[in-house]
């Protein structure tokens, strides 16, 4: 069992939809972190949290460290947005989740 | 380009070869990681440096030998490779190990043939 869950592994929406990727994970945490790689490997780094909620744009992220598990919601999604998420732990050693597919359709 | 340069951006080699891959940051950061992304798999941590002394590495097979001669630099010798190794390698760096905020190379598409 993987120390980091993702769901969905594949996700589809329309244009403007609201998008919401969740994450749960099994071990002690210093802060997580959720990432963005487009086709072709570049990764980018969206969010550090340890506690609380974040918002960058479009993109806000929370976490709940009682229930540990966390939430990357994405509003008025746009074809751009199309990516995988990664769900980053770390804490005695980084643990990643194997990514949610995010695919916008126009 | 983030700020973080990988080079080359794709490789194949057999599994005779020695190849080498190269990050490269200016940003000023003093730690720098090597990660494995197979295909449907977790990414996977490979080798930690902080202020150019190894801190991890996560139980890699010698064929993978890393090589950090200054904080603006990583790199990764490969030998002996074998097909399963080919995967995406990426390079990312942070300001110190604890602190997070990473940033990531675009990574090497490696194929070992």
């Amino acid at each position: 069992k993987n120390e980091v869950e993702q769901s969905p592994q594949n996700l589809t929406a329309q244009e403007g939809e609201f998008i919401t990727i969740n994450c749960s994970y099994s071990v002690g945490i210093s802060a997580l972190h959720w990432l963005q790689q487009h086709p072709g490997g570049g990764i980018v780094s969206l969010f550090m949290l340890s506690s609380g909620k974040k918002k960058h744009g479009r993109l806000i992220a929370t976490i709940n460290i009682q229930e540990k598990h966390s939430s990357l919601h994405i509003t008025a999604s746009h074809p751009r947005d199309s990516a995988v998420y990664i769900c980053a732990v770390t804490g005695n050693q980084f643990y990643f989740g194997t990514g949610t597919s995010l695919t916008v359709i126009p | 380009e983030t700020g973080v340069t990988q080079t080359p951006r794709h490789l194949v080699m057999g599994m005779t070869n020695k190849k080498s891959l190269k990050c490269e940051q200016h940003l000023g950061h003093n730690a720098m990681y090597w990660y494995k992304q197979s295909a449907k798999k977790p990414l996977e941590l490979m080798f930690v440096y902080n202020f150019k002394e190894q801190t991890e590495n996560n139980s890699v097979p010698s064929r993978f030998s890393p090589e950090c001669p200054n904080s603006s630099h990583l790199f990764l010798h490969l030998h002996t490779l074998q097909p399963e190794d080919s995967a995406l390698y990426l390079c990312a760096s942070s300001q110190d190990q604890h602190l997070g905020g990473y940033t990531f190379g675009s990574g090497t598409r490696l194929t070992v043939v």
